[in-house]
Parts: C-alpha cells; structure tokens; sequence
C-alpha cells in the first residue's frame, strides 16, 4: 500500500533563511509526487508536481522540489524563506489513487 | 476566473438533519472529489468522480453520499449527519485524475451538535 510522511509537524526559520519541508513516501511502482500549500481560511494550492523526467521540479512563488528514488524522498526547498510564506504545507503522491501527508506548519519569522 | 466553488463556507447543524454540501467547478474538469480534512491526519478522500454518472468509494465514505448528474456539480450529502463528520470540507478538480495537480474550493466548515 501508498503511503507518504511529513516527518516534521512544524518548521520554523528566519526570514531570508532556506527553507525545507520534508517528505518521504512508499510506493511499489513510480510515483507521482505533488506538493500543495494551504494558507489560513483557505483551499489547498497546487506548488508542484513530479511526474518523470528531471529530478529538481522548480514549482509556484520561488519553491523547488527534488525527487530521490533511492531515498524515496521529495522534499521541498525555497532558498530564501519570506513571511509570506508562514502556511501550512502537503505532499502528496499518487500510485493509483492520492494520499495525502499530515502536513507541516511552517513559521518564517521576521 | 477558473475556481470551484462550495456552498455553504460554514455551517451549524444537529445530529440527524440532512445536508447538502454543493460544488460546482467551472473549468469543465472531469475528475472531482471531496475530502475532508481533520487536524494531525491531513486530507482524507471521501468520493470521487472520474465523469458524469460514474462515482467511486474514497478511503472514508460512511456516512456519506454523492451524485454526479452533471459535470460540472458534485454535491455531498450527509443523510444523517453525526457528530464525528464535524470537519473541514474541501471539493476538488483536476482534469486528468493521475497526473494533474487539483484545483480546491475554499473549504466547508461542518459542525454536528
């Protein structure tokens, strides 16, 4: 069976930091791989995908994300964080139907 | 402007009253789901729909019902609401159901006295 984990429930850094939220999965066959962000009172918003092809899928508002095989690992990286983008944060993967990780909140402070 | 839409945003009802939740997207997507969202265990996946008339079981869909009669509406019902679907509601689109990202409504906030 799928599955994917957020191993982090929050992540906290400085503005103009690096930022990185992690995400590992469990597949049997190739996975598609997304990352969705929910800002406050609001619907999840598509950041990125991975569906083959290069590794390092570069997605929405400055995120990049790079797809591990050996480490069964997506993580998600913005280089320099801003305040802005203090939100709530999910992988996802897909081999077949969706599931969706817990989700990490993330803090960049002024 | 490409969106889904739900209705009602927030809604107060006791246990055993029906309700519908309403969606509707505007992108002609085929694919549309409903998940729901509980604190520490992210989004889980009520019903979906590949097409009109065709709707399928997600990871959590006692309790509840869906209907697909038109593309572009994928209403939820909760013949019998209990106190455990208290949630946050979220409908989704996508028009290719395995490698396209989805689009979300804005979320429905359910509370069951």
């Amino acid at each position: 069976a799928q599955s994917v984990a957020q191993p982090e429930d929050q992540v906290n850094v400085a503005e103009g930091n690096p930022l990185t939220v992690k995400c590992t999965y469990s597949v049997s066959g190739n996975p598609y791989l997304f990352w969705y962000v929910q800002y406050p009172n609001r619907g999840l918003q598509f950041l990125l995908k991975y569906i083959t092809g290069d590794n390092l899928v570069k997605g929405s508002y400055g995120f990049e994300a790079e797809f591990n095989k050996s480490q069964t690992s997506f993580h998600l990286k913005k280089p320099s964080a801003l305040v802005s983008d203090s939100a709530l944060y999910f992988c996802a993967v897909r081999e077949g139907k969706l599931s969706f990780g817990a989700g990490t909140t993330v803090t960049v402070r002024a | 402007e490409a969106q889904v839409t739900q209705n009602p945003r927030y809604l107060i009802t006791v246990t055993g009253k029906k309700l519908t939740v309403t969606c509707s997207q505007n992108m002609n997507h085929e694919y549309m789901s409903w998940y729901r969202q509980d604190p520490g265990l992210g989004l889980r996946q009520i019903y979906y729909s590949m097409n009109v008339e065709v709707t399928d079981k997600g990871d959590v869909p006692e309790g509840y019902k869906v209907s697909r009669k038109e593309k572009r509406n994928f209403p939820l019902i909760l013949e019998s609401p209990s106190p455990n679907q208290t949630s946050l509601y979220f409908c989704a689109s996508s028009l290719m159901p395995d490698t396209g990202e989805l689009f979300f409504g804005e979320g429905s906030r359910l509370t069951v006295l």
